[in-house]
C-alpha cells in the first residue's frame, strides 16, 4: 500500500537551512509525484512545492528563493532543503502524492534559538 | 494567486444535523476543488475530490457541489466523529487552501 513518512531534526536555529526527507513505498517516484504542504502550529495549510514524475520541480512563489526539492528515485526518497529559515518558517511539514490522496503523518519543525 | 476563503471559521452543530460549510475562490477556479478532514493530531484527509467526487471510504453522508466561485460541503447527518477542521483547496492555478471551518458538537 501507498505510504508516506516524512523525517529530520525537529529544531533549527533561525538563518540555518532545513533538509527533509520524505520515504515513499507502495508506489515508484519515477512514474508518481510529489507535493510538500506546511502547517504552522494552530493554522492553516500551504504548498510548498512539487516534484514532478519526471524530475522538474514547481515552488511556491513566496518561498520559491529559498527552496530546493529534488528526489533519489533508487531510495524512493525525496528531500527537501530551505534556506534561511526564520521563526515563521516553524510549522508541521507533510509530504503527499500527487492527488493529495495519500499523506504523510508529518513532521514538526521548530525554527528557534 | 487564487485566494480561497471558508465560511464560517468555527460551527457548532448537534448530532444528526444537516451541515454546511461553503468555501469562496478569488476567481473561478471551473471546479477545481478538494475538501479536507483534518482532526487534532492528525494528516488531513482527502474527502471530496472536483467538486463532487467522493473519495474511496469516505462516508456518503458527505457530499460536495458548487461551480465558478462557490463551494459547498454538506454532511446530511452530523456524527461525533466528524468532529473536525475542514479545509477547501483550489488546485485550477496552482495549490491554495482555506483557512478551514472547524466543527465542534453542540
Amino acid at each position: 500500500q501507498v505510504q508516506l513518512k516524512e523525517s529530520g531534526p525537529g529544531l533549527v536555529q533561525p538563518s540555518q537551512t532545513l533538509s527533509l526527507t520524505c520515504t515513499v513505498s507502495g508506489f515508484s517516484l519515477t512514474s508518481n509525484s510529489v507535493h510538500w504542504v506546511r502547517q504552522p502550529p494552530g493554522k492553516g495549510l500551504e504548498w510548498v512545492g512539487a516534484i514532478w514524475s519526471g524530475g522538474s520541480t514547481d515552488y511556491n512563489s513566496a518561498l520559491k528563493s529559498r527552496l530546493s526539492i529534488s528526489r533519489d528515485t533508487s531510495k524512493s526518497q525525496v528531500f527537501l532543503k530551505m534556506n534561511s529559515l526564520q521563526t515563521e518558517d516553524t510549522a508541521i511539514y507533510f509530504c503527499t502524492s500527487l492527488s493529495f490522496d495519500y499523506w504523510g503523518q508529518g513532521v514538526m519543525v521548530t525554527v528557534s534559538s | 494567486d487564487i485566494q480561497m476563503t471558508q465560511s464560517p471559521s468555527l460551527l457548532s452543530a448537534s448530532v444528526g444535523d444537516r451541515v454546511t460549510l461553503s468555501c469562496k475562490a478569488s476567481q473561478n477556479i471551473y471546479k477545481y476543488l478538494n475538501w479536507y478532514q483534518q482532526k487534532l493530531g492528525e494528516a488531513p484527509k482527502l474527502l471530496i475530490y472536483y467538486t463532487n467526487s467522493l473519495q474511496t471510504g469516505i462516508p456518503s453522508r458527505f457530499s460536495g457541489s458548487g461551480s465558478g466561485t462557490d463551494y459547498t460541503l454538506t454532511i446530511s447527518s452530523l456524527q461525533p466523529e466528524d468532529v473536525a477542521t475542514y479545509f477547501c483547496q483550489q488546485y485550477n492555478s496552482w495549490y491554495t487552501f482555506g483557512a478551514g471551518t472547524k466543527l465542534e458538537l453542540k
